[in-house]
């Protein structure tokens, strides 16, 4: 079985600082784990994913996370936020071929 | 990636009444999944659509209030029936298959 925390419902940044979204997961088998951004009445947008291999990932937007076993956390970082990263994003995670479990979601604010 | 075409993408329904929901795929997907949005939470999975076998609901959802059907591997409908208010939600349909999933635009569903 899997499972998603995300620590921080909410998280505000100022334009141009780091940001930090913080994923922990649950997983009995090898973890497969996604971040997707949800903006304002629109549908799940995938950022990045980590299946296998390199675990700094690197996705769209200037995000990238990075899996670490030990720590059971998959965080997503970018180092500049932009007026256009507030949003909802969400955690998520799965083992091969099985549902995707996702987290509660945080929402970014980001103030200029 | 594979295409999921959703409808309808949104609806306003009365109470008592049932809707049903259509998801087409331009691939063939090995598994397909529900999921509800309720306003202002994260993503919880209805249930997986298996081919040609009744779903897998998971805790909380029955086959009788969201029955679901999967004839092939590129087409599911969700319906919800007997519908009251607090069905109002966001309803997704993904698909999986290896190590990825794609999601409908979802049917953002009002019950009056």
């Amino acid at each position: 079985a899997q499972s998603v925390t995300q620590l921080g419902s909410h998280v505000s940044v100022s334009e141009g600082a780091l940001v930090l979204l913080r994923c922990n997961y649950s997983s009995s088998v090898p973890p497969y784990l996604f971040w997707y951004v949800q903006y304002p009445n629109q549908g799940l947008q995938l950022l990045l994913k980590y299946t296998t291999g390199a675990t700094l990932v690197k996705g769209i937007n200037g995000f990238e996370a990075e899996f670490k076993k030990s720590e059971t956390s998959f965080h997503l970082t970018k180092p500049s936020a932009h007026m256009s990263d507030a949003a909802e994003y969400f955690c998520a995670v799965s083992g091969y071929g099985n549902k995707l479990v996702f987290g509660a979601g945080t929402i970014l604010r980001v103030k200029s | 990636s594979a295409v999921i075409s959703q409808k309808p993408s949104r609806d306003i329904c009365q109470r008592g009444t049932s809707l049903t929901i259509q998801c087409q795929v331009d691939s063939q997907v090995t598994m397909m999944f529900w999921y509800r949005q309720q306003p202002g939470q994260s993503l919880t999975l209805i249930a997986t659509a298996n081919q040609g076998s009744e779903a897998t609901y998971e805790s909380g959802f029955v086959i009788d209030k969201f029955p679901i059907s999967r004839p092939n591997l590129t087409f599911s409908t969700l319906t919800v029936s007997n519908m009251s208010p607090e069905d109002s939600s966001i309803y997704l349909c993904s698909g999986a298959w290896g190590d990825g999933y794609t999601f409908g635009s979802g049917t953002r569903l009002t019950v009056v």
